[in-house]
């Protein structure tokens, strides 16, 4: 089945450590995102690819960087994580940008817990 | 920036109760999705509606995209304990990305 996977399931680091999580897909799509979200909180863009194209949301950390090989894999790195970035870190994909009817399909996502 | 609110934030019923759940913005959006996110996992997509004034049906659930294109509303018929979760909508304005609401947590109970 075409599907969003992403490992590992649950990260736990030190803080200051870097850390990666990836993102890979079998939709063949386009875009690309990834979120942040916190306890009892709404999913919080991050960034996302089109195609090969970066796009940052203003408010997002310079801690947080982000890297597509290829259409299938995506990273997120976290440079330096602070107790504050420990979340549930989503990736999503959809097949474009522009329509109307683009839809968002989400991986399981990753708990990531910072000591 | 675009604002969605959804209300209930928490909604405890009895399996068999009906329900219904809103997403309100004062921006217009071009499409507006609900999700149903369980515990430690991901959203999954429920529906995405497009046309205002639209409604679609899915099984015991009934989404419903306002005229003005600002609002949806999603209704729950005989509700079950499988469909605990927490509720997203997701609203997009033109050419904009994906904006979330804070989320309905509904609880049903045996």
């Amino acid at each position: 089945d075409a599907m969003v996977i992403q490992n590992p399931r649950y990260q736990v680091t030190q803080f200051g450590k870097p850390v990666t999580l990836s993102c890979s897909q079998t939709l063949n799509h386009n875009v690309m995102y990834w979120y942040q979200q916190k306890s009892s909180q709404a999913p919080k863009l991050l960034f996302h690819y089109y195609d090969k194209d970066f796009n940052n949301e203003a408010d997002t950390p310079d801690n947080f960087q982000s890297r597509r090989p290829n259409t299938s894999f995506c990273f997120l790195d976290i440079r330096s994580p602070g107790l504050g970035d420990a979340a549930m870190y989503l990736c999503a994909t959809s097949r474009d940008h522009g329509s109307s009817y683009n839809e968002q399909f989400f991986g399981p996502g990753t708990r990531l817990t910072v000591l | 920036t675009q604002l969605l609110e959804q209300s209930p934030q928490f909604l405890s019923i009895q399996e068999g109760e009906n329900l219904t759940v809103y997403c309100n913005s004062s921006s217009v959006f071009s499409s507006l999705q609900w999700y149903r996110q369980e515990p430690g996992e991901g959203p999954v997509l429920l529906v995405t509606v497009v046309t205002g004034g639209e409604v679609k049906k899915l099984k015991r659930l009934t989404f419903q995209f306002g005229d003005a294109r600002k609002d949806s509303s999603l209704h729950i018929t005989a509700a079950q304990p499988g469909d605990t979760g927490l509720y997203l909508c997701a609203g997009r304005g033109y050419g904009q990305n994906f904006v979330f609401g804070p989320g309905t947590r509904l609880s049903v109970l045996p």
